[in-house]
């Protein structure tokens, strides 16, 4: 089955303790991204990937580091989480070109305490 | 920059009725494409209908359909004959077709009730 998984769904951490979300897709896609969805705010774009290796800011990097080491995996790392950064945050992936639509995963709730 | 506006926070219908959420966008661009996701209480983000700017023929699947304007920069969503499980929030998208990044700007989106 065709997905894009999310690792850990839900968690609740302190101020200034590294974590990290991992992304995972089994569609051999190119393009991955990672949004953040607030209340009243919609989503937005935190950090992309066009392929292994290659990384680019979103709308709202700060406080936020990507990484691209192998085709599947996108992890979202937080490396001091601050309050601000409590959200829902999604992973996406799509092949390049074309308007094929992004696929996203179950989301990760996020609570930093 | 493009933004992308949904007027309705909140909507209600009754069930078997037909309901229309609104969204307007901003671009410079003419080639685009718009989607329409569904975020039920799961919070999976799930692509209801999509359309590519350079079709003039608007967008069906099944009860969806979209009434697209590109000259006002709208993209409505009606949904018909409403169901009990249409309830959800419907967030509006906006992809630009070129560029290396394929960023979805999204609205604020609007909360569906369906009443029985």
């Amino acid at each position: 089955e065709a997905q894009v998984t999310q690792n850990p769904r839900y968690l609740i951490t302190v101020t200034g303790k590294k974590l990290t979300v991992t992304c995972s897709q089994n569609m051999n896609h190119e393009y991955m991204s990672w949004y953040r969805q607030d209340p009243g705010l919609g989503l937005r774009q935190i950090y992309y990937s066009m392929n292994v290796e290659v990384t680019d800011k979103g709308d709202v990097p700060e406080g936020y580091k990507v990484s691209r080491k192998e085709k599947r995996n996108f992890p979202l790392i937080l490396e001091s989480p601050s309050p601000n950064q409590t959200s829902l945050y999604f992973c996406a992936s799509s092949i390049q070109g074309g308007w094929e639509t992004q696929y996203f995963g179950p989301g990760t709730r996020l609570l930093v305490l | 920059a493009q933004t992308v506006t949904q007027s309705q926070p909140e909507m209600s219908v009754q069930e078997a009725e037909t309901v229309t959420l609104s969204c307007t966008y901003d671009t410079s661009e003419s080639d685009y494409y718009l989607f329409w996701y569904k975020q039920p209480p799961s919070r999976q983000m799930i692509l209801v209908i999509r359309q590519e700017a350079y079709k003039q023929q608007n967008a069906t699947e099944n009860r969806f359909s979209v009434n697209f304007q590109k000259a006002a920069k709208s993209f409505s969503l009606k949904i018909s004959d409403s169901q009990l499980g249409d309830a959800a929030m419907y967030f509006c998208a906006y992809r630009f077709s070129g560029g290396s990044n394929y960023k979805l700007t999204f609205g604020k989106g609007t909360l569906l009730t369906v009443n029985p």
